[in-house]
């Protein structure tokens, strides 16, 4: 049972060059999220879904887009990348909002040169 | 604006004493109150979780409290031990009504260092 799986779990881009974070689950959760995690700062919410098919912006989704065409797979697309979004990218699932706990993978760390 | 904020930033305590991390909050409306920890290059593992009636929980060495009357929480850690380095996060959910999502705010988290 692999939980929550991110990849890649390093990358490094050029300014303007594009890339896709996967995220998979193999809980068979409802509910999966984009955070990005910056020194001194608590996680923030990029974009979630509440289950395949749907989307929705979160705190902080300009200069990123998500897809979620299967249940257990949540990406996170940088269509141009910029140095602001150097950061350490978190996914995470739950079955449900409410009570549950989510569950994170291990993060990708991100650098924009 | 809904905010959490921890305290102290970061604590260096020995091995085997007890500690207390502190969380003040002013989400609103509140639906749950958690506590993570994120081990260096880790993500964040779920503690506890303690709804609006609860106002105590334990996982372990790990017990939660929480005041809703003056939204605060605290977790308190005892007989530390080096594992329990890390950076420890509170998080509140706001209340959305029933399974809807309802948005959590995250503290900034306090970076504990247990030395031997």
């Amino acid at each position: 049972n692999a939980g929550v799986t991110q990849t890649p779990k390093f990358r490094v881009l050029k300014t303007g060059q594009s890339m896709t974070l996967l995220c998979a689950q193999d809980m068979n959760h409802e509910y999966m999220y984009w955070y990005r995690q910056d020194p001194g700062m608590g996680l923030r919410l990029i974009h979630y879904s509440v289950g395949e098919g749907t989307t929705a912006k979160g705190e902080v989704p300009d200069g990123y887009n998500v897809s979620r065409l299967k249940k257990q797979n949540f990406l996170l697309g940088l269509e141009s990348a910029a140095p602001s979004q150097t950061s350490v990218y978190f996914c995470a699932s739950s079955p449900r909002f409410g009570n549950q706990p989510q569950h994170f993978g291990d993060g990708t760390r991100l650098s924009i040169l | 604006k809904n905010q959490v904020e921890q305290s102290p930033q970061s604590l260096i305590i020995l091995e085997g004493k007890n500690c207390t991390l502190q969380c003040n909050y002013t989400v609103s409306p509140f639906s749950n109150l958690r506590w993570y920890k994120q081990d260096t290059g880790r993500g964040p593992v779920s503690l506890t979780i303690m709804t609006f009636s609860e106002n105590t929980k334990s996982n372990g060495r790990y017990t939660a409290t929480l005041d809703a009357d003056t939204k605060q929480s605290s977790l308190h850690i005892t007989a530390s031990q080096l594992s329990d380095s890390a950076s420890y996060i509170c998080v509140v959910s706001l209340n959305a009504g029933g399974t809807s999502y309802g948005k959590l705010t995250f503290g900034q988290g306090t970076i504990l260092t247990v030395h031997p």
